[in-house]
């Protein structure tokens, strides 16, 4: 099946610095690449959609300015956690889906599980 | 914002024994897939089902899906321990978003 693969798995960082985090379709491409985040014992959280080519689509509550998305080409798509509080702390995690329609399936990245100290 | 609901929330049963969770979302849906998370890691894909089928089996896993009532439900017969784990649903919407539910935490007891 169709990989996403995700980098890096896991990242320490201090307050006040950014963080990096790429996501890459590895066999397809993928025009629209979604971010979650995951708080422990929770569920995922759409955080907004990244679409290629042009300005992410940010979910309610999600600040836009802090959690930068890009989507530079087909089969990669950053999100950057600027001035990193512990706050952000947490499970992030992508998603591509290779079809459309009822058969498309999502796939998702090894997730990375960012701790800002 | 979350569409999907899992009922229960949290389920203990004795190994060998089947575990069902049932999940309902809201919107018109694609597909809806079934997701498995073990403790701190990342999500396995484990069935999908589209909007026009009813059933779908994999294994010792059986999903159905009733677009009437919004509603699907995962079936595990004869449980594991290794199928300890916490288990979503995810609808995909006309929009090839993916709202996922807030998961059942399933506990095989030995």
């Amino acid at each position: 099946g169709a990989v996403v693969s995700q980098h890096p798995s896991r990242v320490i960082c201090k307050s006040g610095t950014s963080v990096k985090i790429e996501c890459r379709s590895l066999d397809f491409q993928a025009t629209t690449m979604f971010w979650y985040r995951q708080f422990p014992k929770q569920s995922l959280m759409l955080m907004a959609t990244s679409n290629e080519g042009s300005k992410a689509t940010y979910e309610q509550g999600v600040e836009k300015d802090k959690f930068l998305i890009n989507h530079a080409s087909l089969t990669l798509s950053t999100l950057t956690v600027t001035s990193a509080h512990p706050e952000d702390s947490s499970f992030y995690i992508c998603s591509a889906s290779e079809l459309q329609g009822i058969s498309a399936e999502a796939f998702f990245g090894q997730g990375t599980r960012l701790t800002v100290v | 914002s979350q569409q999907g609901e899992e009922d229960p929330q949290a389920l203990s049963i004795q190994e060998g024994e089947n575990a069902t969770m049932n999940c309902s979302y809201k919107t018109s849906i694609n597909n809806l897939q079934w997701y498995r998370q073990n403790s701190g890691r990342g999500l396995v894909h484990l069935i999908l089902i589209r909007s026009n089928e009813r059933e779908k089996h994999s294994g010792r896993l059986r999903v159905t899906l009733d677009t009437s009532k919004k509603s699907s439900s995962l079936l595990i017969t004869a449980s594991r321990a290794a199928d300890t784990a916490s288990y979503f649903c995810a609808t995909l919407g006309r929009d090839d978003k993916i709202i996922f539910g807030k998961g059942t935490r399933l506990h095989i007891l030995p």
